[in-house]
Protein backbone atom coordinates (compact mmCIF):
# COMPACT_ATOMS: atom_id res chain seq x y z
CA UNK A 1 0.00 0.00 0.00
CA UNK A 2 1.26 3.43 -1.40
CA UNK A 3 -0.72 5.44 0.87
CA UNK A 4 -1.97 6.98 -2.39
CA UNK A 5 -5.53 7.12 -3.27
CA UNK A 6 -7.16 6.97 -6.35
CA UNK A 7 -11.10 6.77 -6.94
CA UNK A 8 -12.75 5.78 -8.76
CA UNK A 9 -10.89 2.09 -9.92
CA UNK A 10 -12.82 1.74 -12.73
CA UNK A 11 -15.37 4.25 -14.93
CA UNK A 12 -16.99 3.21 -17.82
CA UNK A 13 -19.07 6.02 -19.77
CA UNK A 14 -19.94 7.20 -23.02
CA UNK A 15 -18.12 8.83 -26.03
CA UNK A 16 -18.45 13.18 -25.30
CA UNK A 17 -19.19 12.56 -21.58
CA UNK A 18 -16.82 14.11 -18.52
CA UNK A 19 -15.90 12.13 -15.79
CA UNK A 20 -13.73 13.44 -12.87
CA UNK A 21 -10.32 10.90 -11.06
CA UNK A 22 -10.17 11.85 -7.60
CA UNK A 23 -6.20 11.52 -5.98
CA UNK A 24 -5.28 11.58 -2.30
CA UNK A 25 -1.48 11.39 -1.67
CA UNK A 26 0.32 10.52 0.54
CA UNK A 27 0.08 12.26 4.26
CA UNK A 28 2.56 15.04 4.45
CA UNK A 29 3.24 14.97 0.52
CA UNK A 30 2.60 18.27 -1.17
CA UNK A 31 3.44 17.21 -5.30
CA UNK A 32 0.71 14.97 -6.77
CA UNK A 33 1.24 13.89 -10.37
CA UNK A 34 -0.81 12.29 -12.96
CA UNK A 35 -0.24 10.11 -15.45
CA UNK A 36 -1.89 8.05 -18.42
CA UNK A 37 -1.11 4.59 -19.16
CA UNK A 38 -2.36 3.45 -22.66
CA UNK A 39 -1.52 0.43 -24.27
CA UNK A 40 0.53 1.72 -27.22
CA UNK A 41 1.65 5.13 -25.54
CA UNK A 42 2.92 3.20 -22.25
CA UNK A 43 3.08 5.79 -19.01
CA UNK A 44 2.82 9.29 -20.32
CA UNK A 45 3.50 12.24 -17.77
CA UNK A 46 0.48 14.56 -17.03
CA UNK A 47 0.89 17.32 -15.02
CA UNK A 48 2.05 18.18 -11.63
CA UNK A 49 0.73 20.40 -9.12
CA UNK A 50 2.90 21.11 -6.00
CA UNK A 51 1.09 22.67 -2.86
CA UNK A 52 -2.13 23.86 -5.03
CA UNK A 53 0.17 25.03 -7.72
CA UNK A 54 0.99 23.64 -11.27
CA UNK A 55 4.46 22.96 -11.72
CA UNK A 56 4.95 20.86 -14.88
CA UNK A 57 2.29 19.80 -17.71
CA UNK A 58 3.61 17.10 -19.42
CA UNK A 59 0.97 15.60 -22.63
CA UNK A 60 -1.95 17.24 -21.24
CA UNK A 61 -4.69 17.38 -23.89
CA UNK A 62 -6.80 20.63 -23.52
CA UNK A 63 -9.59 18.44 -22.61
CA UNK A 64 -7.97 17.61 -20.13
CA UNK A 65 -7.59 19.76 -16.44
CA UNK A 66 -6.70 19.25 -13.60
CA UNK A 67 -6.51 21.10 -10.10
CA UNK A 68 -4.97 20.37 -6.39
CA UNK A 69 -6.97 22.10 -3.53
CA UNK A 70 -6.17 23.51 -0.83
CA UNK A 71 -6.15 19.83 1.23
CA UNK A 72 -3.76 18.67 -0.93
CA UNK A 73 -6.60 16.30 -2.83
CA UNK A 74 -6.02 16.49 -6.63
CA UNK A 75 -8.90 15.84 -9.57
CA UNK A 76 -8.05 15.76 -13.05
CA UNK A 77 -11.22 16.11 -15.11
CA UNK A 78 -11.57 14.31 -18.40
CA UNK A 79 -13.68 16.01 -20.72
CA UNK A 80 -15.63 15.12 -24.31
CA UNK A 81 -14.31 11.78 -24.04
CA UNK A 82 -13.08 10.04 -27.10
CA UNK A 83 -12.46 6.23 -27.68
CA UNK A 84 -8.86 6.93 -27.45
CA UNK A 85 -9.09 8.39 -23.79
CA UNK A 86 -9.60 4.33 -22.38
CA UNK A 87 -6.72 4.26 -20.46
CA UNK A 88 -5.45 3.78 -17.01
CA UNK A 89 -5.07 6.82 -14.88
CA UNK A 90 -2.64 6.57 -12.26
CA UNK A 91 -1.59 9.67 -9.67
CA UNK A 92 1.19 9.99 -7.64
CA UNK A 93 2.74 11.69 -4.75
CA UNK A 94 6.46 12.90 -3.63
CA UNK A 95 7.42 15.14 -0.52
CA UNK A 96 9.02 18.02 -2.41
CA UNK A 97 8.28 19.56 -6.19
CA UNK A 98 11.54 17.90 -7.34
CA UNK A 99 11.55 14.97 -6.00
CA UNK A 100 11.63 11.81 -8.37
CA UNK A 101 10.76 9.35 -5.68
CA UNK A 102 7.31 8.74 -6.15
CA UNK A 103 4.45 6.72 -4.47
CA UNK A 104 2.19 5.96 -7.09
CA UNK A 105 -1.61 4.72 -6.56
CA UNK A 106 -3.85 1.90 -7.88
CA UNK A 107 -4.69 4.05 -10.89
CA UNK A 108 -8.42 4.54 -12.05
CA UNK A 109 -9.29 2.50 -15.09
CA UNK A 110 -10.92 4.45 -17.61
CA UNK A 111 -13.28 2.98 -20.31
CA UNK A 112 -14.76 4.99 -23.43
CA UNK A 113 -17.47 3.44 -25.35
CA UNK B 1 16.66 14.65 -19.47
CA UNK B 2 18.64 11.81 -20.81
CA UNK B 3 17.16 9.12 -22.78
CA UNK B 4 17.78 5.28 -21.59
CA UNK B 5 17.75 1.87 -23.76
CA UNK B 6 16.85 -1.34 -22.16
CA UNK B 7 16.51 -4.80 -23.05
CA UNK B 8 12.87 -5.92 -24.37
CA UNK B 9 13.04 -8.72 -21.98
CA UNK B 10 14.81 -10.97 -19.39
CA UNK B 11 14.22 -14.03 -18.05
CA UNK B 12 15.24 -14.99 -14.45
CA UNK B 13 15.61 -18.28 -12.40
CA UNK B 14 14.07 -17.84 -8.92
CA UNK B 15 16.39 -17.88 -6.58
CA UNK B 16 19.39 -16.51 -9.08
CA UNK B 17 20.30 -12.99 -9.21
CA UNK B 18 18.52 -10.78 -11.80
CA UNK B 19 20.56 -8.24 -13.37
CA UNK B 20 18.71 -5.46 -15.54
CA UNK B 21 21.42 -3.43 -17.71
CA UNK B 22 20.53 -0.21 -18.43
CA UNK B 23 22.37 2.60 -20.90
CA UNK B 24 22.20 6.02 -20.55
CA UNK B 25 25.40 7.32 -22.51
CA UNK B 26 23.67 10.97 -22.57
CA UNK B 27 23.38 11.51 -18.81
CA UNK B 28 24.48 14.80 -17.85
CA UNK B 29 26.14 15.50 -14.23
CA UNK B 30 23.28 16.63 -12.43
CA UNK B 31 21.11 13.54 -13.74
CA UNK B 32 20.09 10.69 -11.32
CA UNK B 33 20.09 7.24 -12.25
CA UNK B 34 16.04 6.25 -10.84
CA UNK B 35 14.87 2.33 -11.20
CA UNK B 36 11.06 1.55 -10.94
CA UNK B 37 9.02 -1.31 -11.27
CA UNK B 38 5.65 -2.14 -12.66
CA UNK B 39 3.60 -5.19 -12.08
CA UNK B 40 0.80 -5.96 -14.30
CA UNK B 41 -1.54 -2.97 -13.87
CA UNK B 42 -0.44 -1.48 -10.74
CA UNK B 43 0.80 1.34 -10.21
CA UNK B 44 4.27 1.72 -10.43
CA UNK B 45 6.70 1.49 -7.67
CA UNK B 46 9.85 3.12 -6.78
CA UNK B 47 12.93 0.42 -6.28
CA UNK B 48 16.46 2.83 -5.97
CA UNK B 49 18.17 5.58 -7.21
CA UNK B 50 21.62 6.59 -7.84
CA UNK B 51 24.19 9.36 -8.94
CA UNK B 52 27.00 8.20 -9.15
CA UNK B 53 27.97 5.75 -6.45
CA UNK B 54 26.68 2.66 -5.94
CA UNK B 55 23.28 2.27 -4.31
CA UNK B 56 22.03 -0.67 -2.08
CA UNK B 57 18.71 -0.92 -0.19
CA UNK B 58 16.24 -3.33 0.77
CA UNK B 59 14.87 -4.49 -2.68
CA UNK B 60 18.17 -3.93 -4.95
CA UNK B 61 21.36 -2.87 -5.62
CA UNK B 62 22.70 -0.12 -8.08
CA UNK B 63 25.54 -0.62 -9.99
CA UNK B 64 26.42 2.65 -11.76
CA UNK B 65 29.48 2.91 -14.05
CA UNK B 66 32.48 4.82 -13.34
CA UNK B 67 31.42 6.82 -16.51
CA UNK B 68 27.99 6.65 -15.41
CA UNK B 69 27.04 5.83 -19.09
CA UNK B 70 25.14 2.92 -18.13
CA UNK B 71 23.95 1.12 -15.02
CA UNK B 72 22.86 -2.24 -13.54
CA UNK B 73 19.75 -3.22 -11.07
CA UNK B 74 20.28 -6.10 -9.52
CA UNK B 75 17.47 -8.17 -7.09
CA UNK B 76 19.97 -10.26 -5.49
CA UNK B 77 17.31 -13.65 -4.83
CA UNK B 78 14.12 -13.01 -7.70
CA UNK B 79 10.91 -14.43 -6.74
CA UNK B 80 8.38 -15.00 -8.73
CA UNK B 81 6.55 -11.70 -7.13
CA UNK B 82 9.88 -10.17 -8.81
CA UNK B 83 7.73 -10.48 -12.33
CA UNK B 84 7.44 -7.10 -13.64
CA UNK B 85 8.25 -4.59 -16.00
CA UNK B 86 11.39 -2.33 -14.57
CA UNK B 87 12.06 1.08 -15.92
CA UNK B 88 15.38 2.95 -15.78
CA UNK B 89 14.72 6.91 -15.71
CA UNK B 90 17.37 9.20 -15.86
CA UNK B 91 16.45 12.46 -14.22
CA UNK B 92 17.68 15.96 -12.80
CA UNK B 93 16.13 16.81 -9.17
CA UNK B 94 14.84 20.02 -8.56
CA UNK B 95 11.62 21.43 -10.25
CA UNK B 96 13.20 21.00 -14.36
CA UNK B 97 11.20 18.34 -15.64
CA UNK B 98 9.97 15.18 -14.54
CA UNK B 99 10.17 11.22 -14.52
CA UNK B 100 9.71 9.90 -18.21
CA UNK B 101 9.05 6.46 -18.28
CA UNK B 102 10.16 4.43 -20.70
CA UNK B 103 8.95 0.74 -22.33
CA UNK B 104 11.27 -0.97 -19.81
CA UNK B 105 12.20 -4.49 -19.85
CA UNK B 106 9.66 -7.08 -18.82
CA UNK B 107 11.89 -9.35 -15.98
CA UNK B 108 10.33 -13.08 -16.06
CA UNK B 109 10.73 -15.33 -13.01
CA UNK B 110 10.38 -18.93 -13.91
CA UNK B 111 10.42 -21.23 -10.97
Amino acid sequence: DSGVTQTPKHLITATGQRVTLRCSPRSGDLSVYWYQQSLDQGLQFLIQYYNGEERAKGNILERFSAQQFPDLHSELNLSSLELGDSALYFCASSVGQGNRELFFGEGSRLTVL
Amino acid sequence: DAKTTQPTSMDCAEGRAANLPCNHSTISGNEYVYWYRQIHSQGPQYIIHGLKNNETNEMASLIITEDRKSSTLILPHATLRDTAVYYCIVSAGGSQGNLIFGKGTKLSVKP
